[in-house]
């Protein structure tokens, strides 16, 4: 069974840009959390998806959205680009078969974005 | 507030056995997890506690107090390729919930020397 799967691996942008970042789950993994990791702060959670709908999300700002699709692929926008947005945004799939979302999640390899 | 403390950095000895503390203050809990991460890599999920206890799998091991707000990671016959940082994650809401999330510690780095 394939990984998790995110597109593009790096992408450089400059202050004010717009960018959309893909995740491809595990297949038949509803579930798909959206991550940003710095070395300052660790890993912080931006938002969930499950079944199309936004689950839960975290303590971004509105320019961080997120949407997934009826096949639970999972794309994140952010907008009006800032220097801090430079970070690994990694993407995690989980189970869920009931909704409940105690499962495990498994990571993507992450997209490095550099904003200039 | 919600808060995940571990070390950032330790040090240990191939073929040596090594201890990861994780300490915890969440709203609610609802599991554990570790992860291991190599450097330029994502997260790999090693373990997961949600009862009292420790769980083993193979070289490693993870134990749980939740009167403790407690957690560690064990690793036996430390090899080189353990060289790598540890994630200790918990899940603060209660099961069914969609108000809950999973929150990350900063992590320990762990470097192995011959």
């Amino acid at each position: 069974k394939a990984g998790v799967t995110q597109t593009p691996r790096y992408l450089i942008k400059t202050r004010g840009q717009q960018v959309t970042l893909s995740c491809s789950p595990i297949s038949g993994h509803r579930s798909v959390s959206w991550y940003q990791q710095t070395p300052g702060q660790g890993l912080q959670f931006l938002f969930e998806y499950f079944s199309e709908t936004q689950r839960n999300k975290g303590n971004f700002p509105g320019r961080f959205s997120g949407r997934q699709f009826s096949n639970s692929r999972s794309e994140m926008n952010v907008s009006t680009l800032e220097l801090g947005d430079s970070a690994l945004y990694l993407c995690a799939s989980s189970f869920s078969p009931s909704g409940a979302n105690t499962d495990t999640q498994y990571f993507g390899p992450g997209t490095r974005l550099t904003v200039l | 507030g919600q808060n995940i403390d571990q070390p950032t950095e330790m040090t240990a000895t191939e073929g040596a056995i090594v201890q990861i503390n994780c300490t915890y203050q969440t709203s609610g809990f609802n599991g554990l997890f570790w992860y291991q991460q190599h450097a330029g890599e994502a997260p790999t999920f090693l373990s997961y506690n949600v009862l009292d206890g420790l769980e083993e799998k193979g070289r490693f091991s993870s134990f749980l107090s939740r009167s403790k707000g407690y957690s560690y990671l064990l690793l036996k016959e430390l090899q080189m390729k353990d060289s790598a940082s540890y994630l200790c994650a918990v899940r603060d809401g209660p099961v069914y919930s969609s108000a809950s999330k999973i929150i990350f510690g900063s992590g320990t780095r762990l470097s192995i020397r011959p």
